[in-house]
Order: structure tokens, then sequence, then C-alpha cells
């Protein structure tokens, strides 16, 4: 089935240590977002990639990094994590049309926790 | 900032009962509004994206009915089932149609007891 997959689905890693967080598609859509829920909050959108442009949220810390190789995959690269980004990462995409309101399609997550 | 909030936070059901929670939003330069089933372990599902104000969809014994000019959305449940156990995220999108994502509201935990 052509589905959004995140890789790990648990992720632990040390304060301060760079950590990746991966995200594939086969559904070929042209837009990718990353939210980051923490505990009893509502996810929060960090970035997107509609194609190959990059649009980041005003708030998303210099911390949080994007890369998008190609359609398939996006990766969100923290580069020094504190304790307080210990949260729910999803990705998700759509399949976007000028003046469209199409649905997203997410994968099922990576729970990072920081030590 | 824009701000989606859903009411109840969570909520006990009983087996067949029905129910239904709420979700508000801005209602100056609305766009459209999603519904989103999250069951444990698994991944986010659409369940309904409405754009009309009275605008009304249903998908089995789910609803959801739209009112854009006074900012919210009631999702409707009828005869709860032990699998409608999940929690039910709203979300709201700008006008534009944009590609810009979505304010997710930070949903209501339903929990169906036998």
């Amino acid at each position: 089935d052509a589905m959004v997959i995140q890789n790990p689905r648990y992720q632990v890693t040390q304060f301060g240590k760079p950590v990746t967080l991966s995200c594939s598609q086969t559904l070929n859509h042209n837009v990718m977002y990353w939210y980051q829920q923490k505990s009893s909050q509502a996810p929060k959108l960090l970035f997107h990639y509609y194609d190959k442009d990059f649009n980041n949220e005003a708030d998303t810390p210099d911390n949080f990094q994007s890369r998008r190789p190609n359609t398939s995959f996006c990766f969100l690269d923290i580069r020094s994590p504190g304790l307080g980004d210990a949260a729910m990462y999803l990705c998700a995409t759509s399949l976007h049309r000028q003046g469209g309101f199409e649905k997203l399609f997410f994968g099922s997550g990576t729970q990072l926790s920081v030590l | 900032i824009l701000n989606v909030e859903q009411s109840p936070q969570s909520l006990h059901v009983q087996e067949g009962d029905s129910t239904n929670f709420t979700c508000s939003f801005p209602s100056s330069n609305f766009y459209a509004l999603h519904w989103y089933r999250w069951e444990t372990a698994k991944s986010p599902e659409a369940l309904f994206v409405m754009t009309l104000n009275g605008d009304e969809k249903k998908k089995g014994r789910i609803s959801a009915t739209l009112n854009t000019k006074e900012g919210y959305s009631y999702l409707y449940i009828k005869g709860s089932q032990p699998e409608d156990s999940a929690t039910y995220l709203c979300a709201f999108s700008l006008g534009g149609g944009g590609a810009d994502g979505l304010t997710f509201g930070k949903g209501t935990h339903l929990i169906i007891q036998p």
C-alpha cells in the first residue's frame, strides 16, 4: 500500500548529540511537512517542503533543520537536542494544487527521548 | 497567533451511546477545516475536510458540521463502538489555498467503555 513511513518508531538520544529522523513516502506527493507534538499539546508545524522549496515557520528554533534530497524522502535534523525537544515528531504529505485544500497523509511518528 | 480550541479534552462514553465534541477556530480568513482520527500507535487519518458554511459530511456512524460565520465545527459519533476510541484532532487552514500547513487543536481523547 502507498504510505508515509517514519523511522525509527522510537529514538533515544543524549543531550547535545545530533539526531536525524527520517520520513519516506510512496504517494509521490509534492508537499512534505514536519510537525512536533509535545505531551498534551497540539501538533505544531516546524517547516514544510513544497517540491524543493523549503518553508520554515517563524518560531521554529535554528536547532531544527530539514533536508529533502528527492520527492520521496525528507529528514529532520536536530543539531543539539535539549530536554525540551523530547516529543512525538510527525511527518505528513499532501498533493497540493493551487487553491486546493487537500487532506494530509501522516506517518505513525517518531517518539524522541532526550537523556 | 491562530488558536484552534477543542472541547472537551477527554471524554468517556459507554458503548452504544452517541456523543459529540466541538472545535472552534478563527472565523476570519477561513479556508478549510479538517478532522483527523488518531488511534494509539497508528498514523493520524483524515476523516473530513470541509470548506463551505453549513457543510455536513458523513462517514458511517461519524458525521461533522461546519459553521464558518461563528467559527465552530461539531463531530458526532452515533452508537459508539470500542474501535472509536482515539484522539480526534481538528485543524484549520487560512485562506489563499497555499500549502502552508494546518493549525491543529490539542484534540479530544475519546474512550469507549464496553
